[in-house]
């Protein structure tokens, strides 16, 4: 059964600490993407890969840095340079590499917080 | 550039009765445009699409939403609620990225 696996389900970090998200699709997406959710606001997204070994910065990108080594992988590390890194992180893959029309397919996020 | 509202941040409504998600957008070309339900802890899953074919668009479990260009509105609507409809949805709309917007929470009440 196709889709997107992130882990873990539940993240907590230290003071200091950098810490890293995982996502995995088996959907043969070329585009995918992190987004940033909090609450009672709609998704921000944080990077975006349209394809292997190449990736761009989205609206909130400081404090964050992400890797494309491979298509069915885009991890995302929580830098110690991001301040109020508590929120619920949502990965997404689509067919297209941004394009309008296609929609998108998202994990079931990792809730991270603070210690 | 492209930006959706939410017009309402919670709606409640009685089961068996209709259901109404109001969304307007703006955007300087033909957008597509989506909406997405969330329930707790978990990701967003698409309920519909328009991407500039039928101004009707019928989605997944009983939902349907209407384009309309001149009131640049993409109502999310229902006829009748069911309690596993509670969650929060997302009207998205999309030219180059996807814009999301805050979400509305819908409440069902027994």
């Amino acid at each position: 059964d196709g889709g997107i696996t992130q882990s873990p389900k539940y993240l907590f970090r230290k003071e200091g600490q950098n810490v890293t998200l995982s996502c995995e699709q088996n959907l043969n997406h070329d585009a995918m993407y992190w987004y940033r959710q909090d609450p009672g606001q709609g998704l921000r997204l944080i990077y975006y890969s349209q394809i292997v070994n190449d990736f761009q910065k989205g609206d909130i990108a400081e404090g964050y840095s992400v890797s494309r080594e491979k298509k069915e992988s885009f991890p995302l590390t929580v830098t110690s340079a991001q301040k109020n890194p508590t929120a619920f992180y949502l990965c997404a893959s689509s067919i297209g590499s941004k394009k309008g029309n296609q929609p998108q397919h998202f994990g079931d996020g990792t809730r991270l917080s603070i210690l | 550039a492209q930006s959706v509202t939410q017009l309402d941040s919670h709606v409640s409504v009685s089961e068996g009765t209709p259901v109404l998600l109001r969304c307007n957008y703006s955007s300087s070309y033909s957008p597509s445009l989506f909406w997405y339900v969330q329930h707790p802890n978990k990701g967003l899953q698409l309920l519909l699409k328009y991407t500039s074919a039928a101004t009707l668009v019928k989605g997944i479990n009983g939902f349907e939403a209407e384009f309309k260009k001149s009131e640049t509105s993409f109502h999310l609507t229902k006829p009748s609620a069911h309690m596993s409809d509670a969650a929060e949805y997302f009207c998205v709309v999309s030219v180059q990225d996807m814009r999301f917007g805050a979400g509305t929470r819908l409440t069902v009440k027994p």
